[in-house]
């Protein structure tokens, strides 16, 4: 059965430090990957990573995609309170159109 | 464009009762889903939509489950005889398609089912 596991469950910082969050997946023929930052209902995209895209950045953020060992990194770089939220990892299946959610990892950032 | 909109943002009702929920995509997507998402869980696919057709819809989805898209633009989901089970988040999605699978996600609509 497809599954996306993601690592840590849950994560308290301080201000200023460095985060890795990390997706693991089983799919059958793998298509691509998003992650998602949900802080209260709307989970909005961070990146979308695919055989083409393996490795994305935006400002501190940035991601990488393992396709040999099927997993996925997010790193938060200088974080701040506001990166404080859940962050989902989803993967879709080839011959589906549904992408599969992990639990997501919640990331607290402290002052 | 104001992005993926739904409507209500919050429905209370009895067990038993039916509810129907509308999320309207963003103008120019043909691909619509729906998802649940329950506390502290990720969102678990219930359906998709590529203009009006169903294309895709989860094993777990009940009977009591329906969805529509007339047209290809707005999408209702509803379900009938509600169940305290049912209680959980609703989050609509869309995306251009066309290469581009970027999910937009709605606010969601929390029901509550007493």
């Amino acid at each position: 059965e497809d599954k996306v596991v993601q690592s840590p469950l849950s994560l308290v910082v301080h201000e200023g430090d460095t985060v890795t969050l990390n997706c693991s997946y089983e799919v059958t023929n793998f298509r691509s990957l998003l992650w998602y930052k949900q802080e209260k209902k709307a989970p909005t995209f961070l990146f979308m990573l695919t055989s083409s895209g393996i490795e994305k950045k935006s400002g501190r953020l940035s991601s990488i995609l393992d396709k040999k060992e099927l997993f996925s990194i997010l790193n938060i770089t200088a974080t701040q309170t506001g990166d404080s939220a859940v962050y989902l990892c989803a993967v879709a299946p080839a011959g589906t159109y549904k992408y599969i959610f992990g639990t997501g990892t919640r990331l607290k950032v402290l002052a | 464009d104001t992005g993926v909109s739904q409507d209500p943002r919050h429905k209370i009702t009895k067990r038993g009762q039916n509810v129907t929920f509308r999320c309207d995509p963003i103008s120019e997507h043909n691909r619509l889903y729906w998802y649940r998402q329950t506390l502290g869980q990720g969102p678990e696919f219930l359906t998709y939509f590529q203009n009006e057709a169903q294309l895709e819809k989860s094993r777990l989805l009940s009977d009591r489950f329906s969805a529509e898209r007339p047209k290809g633009s707005f999408s209702t989901l509803e379900i009938q005889r509600t169940e305290q089970g049912d209680s959980a988040m609703y989050l609509c999605a869309s995306s251009l398609g066309q290469g581009d699978e970027k999910l937009f996600f709605g606010s969601g609509t929390q029901l509550s089912v007493l």
